[in-house]
């Protein structure tokens, strides 16, 4: 079964400008999260998608959106960048389960470079 | 590859020795701990989790130990070896977030190199 697969794998852009992400997620899992990952702040939960709609989110800007499609499989949007925006963004997938468990398989993620 | 951490704690060993990774955690109330490793250029991998109701669960070569009363989480590999060079984080369950969602949290990581 193939992983959790993330395009591009590499992106530079200028301030001000926006970033689409696309992540697609092991067959079958319908729930998709998104995390950025930073020297200074490890790894930040950004928003957490199932079944088209957005069930969690952290602590970001308005500038951080996402959404996701029928297939399950997910884009991140970053709106008029800034500098602190460069980091290694990872989509994670998890198949649904009952009960509290919460495993979470990542991709290869995603390395932005804003200059 | 990926620099994932400029300023992580570093732990070196000597191959074949084992190693000990530490992590504590925040929230009282989490129930669910696991434990990610990173190698350069990859998402994190799960290794091991454990449920609140247990101190210890082992793997192969893994033994995940849990110590409540401290909020304290350990990462025990045996018998290292050079393909366990990575980065290493545990992340715990923040619980209940509403909608049938539940959220991750993830510590700073510790980078473990192994010594041939």
């Amino acid at each position: 079964k193939a992983g959790v697969t993330q395009t591009p794998r590499y992106l530079i852009k200028t301030r001000g400008q926006q970033v689409t992400l696309s992540c697609s997620p092991i067959s079958g899992h319908r729930s998709v999260s998104w995390y950025q990952q930073t020297p200074g702040q490890g790894l930040q939960f950004l928003f957490e998608y199932f079944s088209e709609t957005q069930r969690n989110k952290g602590n970001f800007p308005g500038r951080f959106s996402g959404r996701q499609f029928s297939n399950s499989r997910s884009e991140m949007n970053v709106s008029t960048l800034e500098l602190g925006d460069s980091a290694l963004y990872l989509c994670a997938s998890s198949l649904e389960a009952s009960g509290r468990r919460y495993e979470q398989y990542f991709g290869p993620g995603t390395r932005l470079t804003v200059t | 590859g990926e620099s994932v951490g400029l300023h992580l704690p570093t732990l070196s060993v000597q191959e074949g020795d084992n190693s000990i990774i530490n992590c504590a955690y925040s929230n009282s109330a989490s129930d669910y701990f696991i434990w990610y490793k990173q190698e350069s250029g990859k998402g994190p991998q799960f290794i091991i989790d454990i449920r609140s109701n247990m101190d210890k669960r082992q793997g192969q070569r893994v033994t995940v130990l849990l110590n409540k009363t401290v909020k304290h989480l350990s990462l025990q590999i045996a018998a290292t070896q050079p393909g366990d060079s990575a980065v290493y984080f545990c992340a715990e369950n923040m619980g209940y977030s509403g909608a049938g969602s539940y959220q991750l949290t993830f510590g700073k990581g510790t980078k473990l190199s192994v010594i041939p």
